[in-house]
C-alpha cells in the first residue's frame, strides 16, 4: 500500500528555520511528480510547492517563494521542504502528496504541525 | 492565479438526501477540476478528477459535472460516512488553487 510519511515539524520562533520530510514507500517514487499541501488550524487547503519526478523543475506559491525550497532524493525515496524566515502564517498542518499522472493528488501523507511563534 | 469559489459553506443535509455542491472558477480550467474529501484530523481523499471522472474505490452515489468555470460535486443518496468538509481543486495550471471547503453536517 502507498505510504508517505511526514516528519520534522515542531515548535519554532518567528524567523527560524525548519526542514520537513517525507518518507515514500510502496510506489516507485521517481515515476511521480510530488508536492506539499498545508492547512492552517481550521482553515482550507493552500498549495506550496510541487517538484517533477526527475526534481528538474520546482513551483512555488507566491506566499512562500524566495523562502522555501523544494526537493527530492529519488535514492532515498524522500521529498523534502526547506522552510526558512518562517512567519506566523506559515503555521499549519503541512502534508506531503503524490502526484497522480491526471495531476492530482492521489496520495496523501498524514502530515506533520509546523508551529510558528511570534 | 486562479480562484476556486465554492459554495455553500456549510450545508445541514439528512441520511438519504441528495446534495450538490457548487464550485466556481475564475477562469476556464477546462476540465481540470477535483474534488477531495477530508474528515476531522485526516489528510484529503481524492474522490473525482477531471471533472467528472470517479476515483477508484469512491462510491457510485459520488459525481461530478461542469467544465469552463462551474462545477458540481453530487451525492446522490447521503450516507452517514459522508458527513465531512469537501473541496473543489483546479489542477489546470501552477499554482494549484483550493476552494474554501463545504462542511456537510446533519441535520
Amino acid at each position: 500500500e502507498v505510504q508517505l510519511l511526514e516528519s520534522g515539524g515542531g515548535l519554532v520562533q518567528s524567523g527560524g528555520s525548519l526542514r520537513l520530510s517525507c518518507a515514500a514507500s510502496a510506489f516507485t517514487f521517481s515515476g511521480y511528480a510530488m508536492s506539499w499541501v498545508r492547512q492552517a488550524p481550521g482553515k482550507g487547503l493552500e498549495w506550496v510547492s510541487a517538484i517533477t519526478n526527475s526534481g528538474g523543475s520546482t513551483w512555488y506559491a507566491d506566499s512562500v517563494k524566495g523562502r522555501f525550497t523544494i526537493s527530492r532524493d529519488n535514492s532515498k525515496n524522500a521529498l523534502y521542504l526547506q522552510m526558512n524566515s518562517l512567519r506566523a502564517d506559515d503555521t499549519a498542518v503541512y502534508y506531503c502528496a503524490r502526484q497522480a499522472v491526471s495531476g492530482t493528488f492521489d496520495y496523501w501523507g498524514q502530515g506533520t504541525l509546523v508551529t510558528v511563534s511570534s | 492565479d486562479i480562484q476556486m469559489t465554492q459554495y455553500p459553506s456549510t450545508l445541514s443535509a439528512s441520511v438519504g438526501d441528495r446534495v450538490i455542491i457548487t464550485c466556481r472558477a475564475s477562469q476556464s480550467i477546462s476540465s481540470w477540476l477535483a474534488w477531495y474529501q477530508q474528515k476531522p484530523g485526516k489528510a484529503p481523499r481524492l474522490l473525482i478528477y477531471k471533472a467528472s471522472t470517479l476515483e477508484s474505490g469512491v462510491p457510485s452515489r459520488f459525481s461530478g459535472s461542469g467544465s469552463g468555470t462551474e462545477f458540481t460535486l453530487t451525492i446522490s443518496s447521503l450516507q452517514p460516512d459522508d458527513f465531512a468538509t469537501y473541496f473543489c481543486q483546479q489542477y489546470n495550471s501552477y499554482s494549484y488553487t483550493f476552494g474554501q471547503g463545504t462542511k456537510l453536517e446533519i441535520k
